[in-house]
């Protein structure tokens, strides 16, 4: 399963939402989770299951979808939220990834 | 606390092969699916691995059939990734991750939640 992130880099203001999209070639379900990235850190779940939050991340997450289209969205964007962020699908082997994106604050 | 710590990569020749290893601490290891996660430089992430937390099931990314081994030690708590005939291709980053949930049937992922820093392979003459 081929999975098209966009956008690749997003330029965003503190205060701002910011929506990163992921598109399945074919219907994965809500088997989708994202991610985050930040240099010399270890990556980080952000959302299973196409919406369920990780207890440890904070609230300004969310995650939607199913079938083919899925959404992370950060609302309220901090300068800690500058981070590469990428989708992931385990419906089906191989596991796949997103592109990523770049999201500087 | 939950803690994966990678080890083994460096310079290494075509051809060559080599042996990464995966420390895992703060969980039950042998509880838990493991996958291996590699970026080479520039390009995105591709999985590579997973090996089922018993040991005896083991799925690969078409690429590195035949030249990739992954296995693991649940008495040691270490997971292994073993690559032969290196190419410069195998030039990355190599994570070991853990599966989110514990004891998934073979042939289910439910995708990582733990993920290691890291280990960079590098394959040049």
């Amino acid at each position: 399963t081929t999975l098209t992130q966009s956008p690749a880099f997003v330029s965003a203001t503190p205060g701002d939402r910011v929506h990163i999209s992921c598109t399945a070639s074919q219907d994965i379900d809500n088997d989708v989770n994202w991610y985050r990235q930040k240099p010399g850190e270890a990556t980080t779940l952000i959302i299973q299951e196409g919406s369920n939050l990780d207890p440890a991340i904070s609230p300004r997450f969310s995650g939607s979808g199913f079938g083919t289209d899925f959404t992370l969205t950060i609302d309220n964007i901090e300068s800690e939220d500058a981070a590469f962020y990428f989708c992931l699908q385990h419906d089906n082997f191989p596991v796949t990834f997103g592109g990523g994106t770049k999201v500087e604050i | 606390q939950v803690q994966l710590v990678e080890s083994g990569g460096g310079v290494v020749q075509p051809g060559r092969s080599l042996r990464l290893s995966c420390a895992a601490s703060g969980f039950s290891f042998s509880n838990y699916g493991m996958h291996w996660v590699r970026q080479a430089p520039g390009k995105g992430l591709e999985w590579v691995a997973i090996i089922w937390y018993d040991g005896t099931n083991k799925n690969y990314t078409d690429s590195v059939k035949g030249r990739f081994t992954v296995s693991r030690d649940n008495s040691k708590n270490t997971l292994y990734l073993h690559i032969s005939s290196l190419r410069p291709e195998d030039t990355a980053v190599y994570y070991c991750a853990k599966d989110l949930f514990m004891r998934a049937p073979t042939g289910v992922s439910y995708g990582m939640d733990v993920w290691g820093q890291g280990t960079t392979v590098t394959v040049s003459s």
